[in-house]
């Protein structure tokens, strides 16, 4: 079955200390792989997208993720975490490549809420 | 700003009534998903729309139909509403045939349900 795991539903640091939030995936093919943030109030916006090539790949806000196959991986990280980063996370999988039927779905994680300490 | 755009922000309503939930897509987008979101039910993906068909549909409840009109906006609607159809919907669209699958959603519809 496919699904998106996201073991850890809150994570507190410290402002300027890193941030890692995992996220580890069961797809039946090559996935494409999402991360989103939702600030409060807010929809969500795409922080990063990994569909080939380099495993480590820039996102927006300082994020990057690394995509591991070995492991079905696809972690987030940022080396310094600003107040600011203060929102839930969500990791997705689609389907390695738009449907000839123009289905693209997603499967979305559970979400990691973080809070930044001052 | 994504460039989706949902009416309206927020919705109170009783049980046992009916609501409709619009949705526009951003300029260019053929395809138009519909998600809801709930404290015990996560990120759940409801239907998706391309170009006026219905292409897919996920844990949308019977209760619930959606359609996508020829200028491309999109509504959701919600009958014989229940307290646990309180959530956030949300409204996402793609180019989707085209395109690298990329989704941009909305900033959401927050269904109170008294």
């Amino acid at each position: 079955a496919q699904s998106v795991t996201q073991p850890d539903i809150h994570i507190t640091v410290s402002e300027g200390a890193s941030l890692e939030l995992r996220c580890n995936y069961s797809y039946g093919a090559t996935p494409y792989l999402f991360w989103y943030v939702q600030s409060p109030g807010q929809g969500l916006q795409l922080l990063l997208k990994y569909f080939s090539g380099d495993t480590l790949v820039q996102g927006i806000k300082g994020f990057e993720a690394e995509f591991k196959r070995s492991q079905s991986s696809f972690n987030l990280r940022k080396p310094s975490v600003h107040w600011s980063d203060a929102a839930e996370y969500f990791c997705a999988v689609g389907p390695g490549r738009v449907t000839t039927s123009g289905t693209y779905k997603y499967i979305f994680g559970t979400g990691t809420r973080l809070k930044v300490l001052a | 700003d994504s460039g989706v755009t949902q009416t309206p922000k927020h919705l109170i309503t009783a049980t046992g009534q009916r609501v409709t939930l619009r949705c526009s897509p951003r300029s260019g987008d053929l395809s138009v998903y519909w998600y809801q979101q709930s404290l015990d039910q996560g990120l759940q993906f409801l239907i998706q729309y391309y170009n006026g068909e219905e292409r897919a549909k996920g844990n949308i409840l019977e209760r619930f139909s959606a359609q996508q009109f020829p200028d491309l906006h999109s509504e959701l609607n919600l009958s014989s509403l229940e307290l646990g159809d309180s959530a956030l919907y949300f409204c996402a669209s793609s180019v989707a045939l085209a395109g690298d699958g990329i989704q941009y959603f909305g900033a959401g519809t927050r269904l109170s349900v008294l």
